[in-house]
């Protein structure tokens, strides 16, 4: 059964700190790897998908890299606007492909 | 292009009752996937649709169904709820079954 484990369940952070937070993934086969953003009370938004070891993409402060076994959502001097859940997902080759999901780095940049 | 819709926005029902909750996709999207969010179990997977047929089903009771209509709005219906059916549900739609899913604003439902 494909996993996914998110580390550390929350961090706080001063602004313009830069951080990292990991992602680790057991899966038969790596169809994609998602990153999320979720503000309370709000749906899911969409950051970032990674297909293959060695892959980065970069969004403003975000970047997302990739390895064979976890994945790191880099935070490059954070604003307090950047606080959010950020969750990870992984979809399988193999078996019914559907999305499993970690539970989540609750991220806090305090001003 | 708009976004995912979900309705309601929020719900309240007693045990026993049973509740059905709308989904529109973005537009030209054929897939919708449901799932459930609660504090403790963090975002579960339900069941996903594609072209209105369901390609797969998470681990719930057979109280959890779903279905998706020919211009790919899809429906859940949880029949007899539970107490600890009170969760965020969410919908997310993608142009085929295994693409980037884009999830809605979510139906917050309180059972008492």
């Amino acid at each position: 059964e494909d996993q996914v484990t998110q580390s550390p369940e929350a961090l706080r952070l001063q602004e313009g700190e830069s951080s990292s937070l990991n992602c680790s993934y057991t899966v038969s086969g790596l169809r994609g790897l998602f990153w999320y953003r979720q503000d309370p009370g709000k749906g899911p938004e969409f950051l970032f998908t990674l297909y293959s070891a060695g892959e980065e993409k970069e969004k403003e402060r975000l970047k997302a890299t990739l390895t064979k076994k976890e994945s790191f959502l880099h935070i490059t001097a954070p604003k307090p606007e950047d606080s959010a859940t950020y969750l990870c997902a992984v979809r399988s080759n193999f078996g019914n492909e559907k999305l499993t999901f970690g539970t989540g780095t609750r991220l806090t940049i305090i001003p | 292009k708009a976004g995912v819709t979900q309705t309601p926005r929020y719900l309240i029902k007693t045990r026993g009752q049973q509740v059905t909750l709308s989904c529109s996709p973005i537009s030209g999207h054929r897939s919708v996937s449901w799932y459930q969010q609660t504090p403790g179990q963090g975002l579960q997977f339900l069941f996903e649709y594609f072209s209105e047929t369901q390609r797969n089903k998470g681990n719930f009771p057979g109280r959890f169904s779903g279905r998706q209509f020919s211009n790919s709005r899809s429906e859940m219906n949880v029949s007899t709820l539970e107490l600890g059916d009170s969760a965020l549900y969410l919908c997310a739609s993608s142009p085929a079954a295994t693409d980037t899913q884009y999830f809605g604003p979510g139906t917050r439902l309180t059972v008492l």
